[in-house]
């Protein structure tokens, strides 16, 4: 079946310093990819995502490329901040538009000042 | 932006009690919920589809009887932990999607459910 596959973490950084977090998948045709958030105490909202191969998806300074020769979809941020402490989930959904999401297990980011 | 609010944030019950943990739309209207389960340091695995006005699909290896799916409206739905157990302990989470336009609306989640049975 379908499977997510993210480095674990935990992930602690130092201001302005630069994010990557790992994402490789497992899917059969081609699959919608995203990435997620969960910033404490609050619910996953929906950082980014790509529906097609070398599409990229960015917001809040964090892009994520579909890379479909190598499977991956990494999120990378160029200069992190205290505030981006947070849990991110790479998730996919199957070809077809299925609604059901698959997620990884999740890295932790902590960004200290 | 859409708000999906999920009660209680944490419940600790004796095993052998039932819990429902509550999932609201708070402004949109919501055909579909699903219904997540997390253990620690796992990923979040679909328990089961909610839809408003039938029977909600459950996820293979999700028990029916023991976890109770209830989407009686377009903006709530419920799932009731029947005779929990100390191995039900876990994080729940519910997200919803838009009525309209459905198919290709985002998920939008709730702060989820800590459940711990002793």
């Amino acid at each position: 079946g379908d499977s997510v596959t993210q480095m674990e973490g935990p992930v602690t950084l130092s201001e302005e310093a630069f994010l990557t977090i790992n994402c490789t998948y497992t899917a059969t045709g081609y699959p919608s990819l995203f990435w997620y958030v969960q910033y404490p105490g609050e619910g996953l909202q929906l950082l980014l995502k790509a529906t097609k191969a070398d599409d990229k998806g960015s917001n809040k300074g964090f892009e994520a490329t579909y890379r479909k020769e190598t499977t991956s979809f990494h999120l990378e941020k160029g200069s992190v901040q205290v505030s981006d402490s947070a849990v991110y989930f790479c998730a996919l959904t199957s070809q077809g538009g299925s609604e059901k999401l698959v997620f990884g297990k999740g890295t932790k980011l902590t960004v200290n000042p | 932006g859409a708000v999906v609010s999920q009660h209680p944030s944490w419940v600790i019950c004796k095993s052998g009690t039932s819990v429902k943990i509550e999932c609201r739309s708070l402004d949109f209207q919501a055909t579909t919920m699903f219904w997540y389960r997390q253990f620690p340091k796992q990923s979040l695995m679909l328990m089961a589809t909610s839809n408003e006005g039938s029977k909600a699909t459950y996820e293979q290896g999700v028990e029916k009887d023991k976890f109770l799916i209830n989407h009686a409206s377009l903006t709530l739905s419920t799932l009731t932990v029947t005779s929990a157990h100390p191995e039900d302990s876990s994080f729940y989470i519910c997200s919803a999607r838009r009525a309209a336009p459905s198919y290709n609306s985002p998920l939008h989640f709730g702060n989820g459910t800590r459940l711990t049975v002793t």
